[in-house]
């Protein structure tokens, strides 16, 4: 079953912060985030695995509620190039490339 | 290091053709997953092969095939096309599978008329 990503869409000024955040039904091994621009491939973000391991850029903050199945990503003092949409991408296994994608959050940043 | 390279990049056809649709990997990646993007679906998991075996599937009807060669290049193949298939069919790479980040190729635009 599809994950739910909320809000559906943000729109911010630079310098702002945003949450975008993700809940699974099923339970997980581990949430993935990326973002993809308008007319270019989805660009990874970050992986958090349960057990509290993380992977992914340095500049980008996510948190994995392992009980609650949820994921949030958190994206500070935002600049014009964090435009895009968010997906996050569940897996169930860690055996499995598999990803289920939820509908995916607009981000826009305004100057 | 080249990434994910997928041909062609747009196709036109028609209701009722066959199309085929090429995924090459990054250089060292065995695990191949494919994806259809639609407005209204966003994006959804076709399947993933690795080692030649294609290991998951998704909710898609038989027409949608697929196979992965013994260089990690991976096919897929959409038979008895319909109007419902236009989309963005994306093609992401990763060393194995699990819990990995995968790149995503550029896609194939694939409109059917």
């Amino acid at each position: 079953q599809q994950p739910v990503q909320s809000p559906q869409a943000v729109i911010l000024r630079e310098g702002e912060d945003a949450v975008i955040n993700c809940s699974s039904s099923k339970a997980l091994y581990s949430v993935h985030w990326y973002r993809q621009k308008h007319g270019e491939a989805p660009v990874f973000l970050m992986i958090l695995l349960k057990g509290g391991e993380q992977k992914g850029h340095e500049k980008i903050s996510a948190s994995f509620n392992e009980k609650k199945q949820q994921s949030s990503l958190y994206l500070t003092a935002s600049q014009l190039s964090y435009s895009g949409t968010y997906f996050c991408g569940t897996q169930e296994g860690g055996n499995t490339g598999k990803l289920i994608f939820g509908q995916g959050t607009t981000l826009q940043v305004k100057p | 290091k080249a990434g994910v390279t997928q041909t062609p990049r747009y196709l036109i056809k028609t209701r009722g053709q066959q199309v085929t649709l090429s995924c090459s990997p990054i250089s060292g990646h065995r695990s191949v997953s494919w994806y259809q993007q639609t407005p209204g679906q966003g994006l959804q998991f076709l399947f993933e092969y690795f080692s030649e075996t294609q290991r998951n599937k998704g909710n898609f009807p038989g027409r949608f095939s697929g196979r992965q060669f013994s260089n990690s290049r991976s096919e897929m193949n959409v038979s008895t096309l319909e109007l419902g298939d236009s989309a963005l069919y994306l093609c992401a790479s990763s060393l194995m599978p699990g819990p990995n980040e995968q790149f995503f190729g550029p896609g194939t635009r694939l409109t059917v008329l």
